[in-house]
């Protein structure tokens, strides 16, 4: 079974420009979550979609990040513009929507610098 | 403060002894709790769900406690491929929103 795709891997931007990170799930599964990951720290969640709506985007900071998610499978998450302490590693997971187990499937990640 | 707290570490520990480690939550409301693994430079992957009886899943054993709001794992006869940090997650709610703790870096010494 083909995991969590994510692209790119890493990333190097300056402050204030844009960026775009791609994420495909494992098929059939219909949640969709974006984290974050500063080093030294657990992944903080930014956003999270069943199918192609918004469950919880209380820690999306708006007035740069955007993500979506139009057909349902493959997800964007934009950073406009970005600034140094969005560096991080942003990491794609996936679970089944009925899945009670806790179980979500990550991607590899997006290593984002920001000069 | 933090909703899930755990000691960053490192536990440094010579292969074969054992190890333990501990995390607290804040949010009386959380329902599920997991420990995940993850290696360096690498995603996280679950390790175990934690059930408040206790589970042991081979060499790794989890235990819960709700009255105190602790979650523990303890990892007997550690083996160098169990070098990694181990991230404690509790979740609450059918939207399975989890919320990891800031990881326990372990490395285990030959």
């Amino acid at each position: 079974e083909a995991g969590v795709a994510q692209s790119p891997r890493y990333k190097i931007i300056e402050k204030r420009q844009s960026v775009a990170f791609w994420c495909n799930p494992i098929s059939g599964h219909a949640t969709l979550y974006w984290y974050q990951q500063i080093l030294g720290q657990g992944p903080k969640l930014l956003i999270q979609f069943q199918n192609n709506g918004v469950v919880d985007d209380s820690q999306l900071p708006k007035d740069r990040f955007s993500a979506e998610r139009l057909k349902g499978v493959d997800s964007t998450l934009k950073i406009q513009p970005a600034k140094l302490e969005d560096s991080a590693v942003y990491l794609c997971a996936s679970s089944l929507v009925t899945s009670g187990s806790g179980e979500q499937f990550f991607g590899p990640g997006t290593r984002l610098t920001v000069l | 403060r933090k909703e899930v707290e755990q000691d960053p570490g490192p536990f440094n520990v010579p292969e074969g002894a054992t190890v333990a480690f501990n995390c607290t939550y804040s949010n009386s409301a959380s329902q599920s709790f997991f420990w995940y693994r993850q290696d360096c430079r690498k995603e996280p992957k679950l390790l175990m769900s934690v059930y408040s009886s206790g589970n042991e899943d081979g060499r790794f054993t989890a235990q819960l406690n709700r009255a105190s709001q602790y979650i523990s794992l303890l990892i007997r006869d550690s083996k160098l491929s169990d070098s990694a940090t181990y991230l404690c997650v509790v979740a609450r709610g059918g939207a399975q929103k989890l919320v990891f703790g800031q990881g326990t870096r372990l490395t285990i010494n030959p």
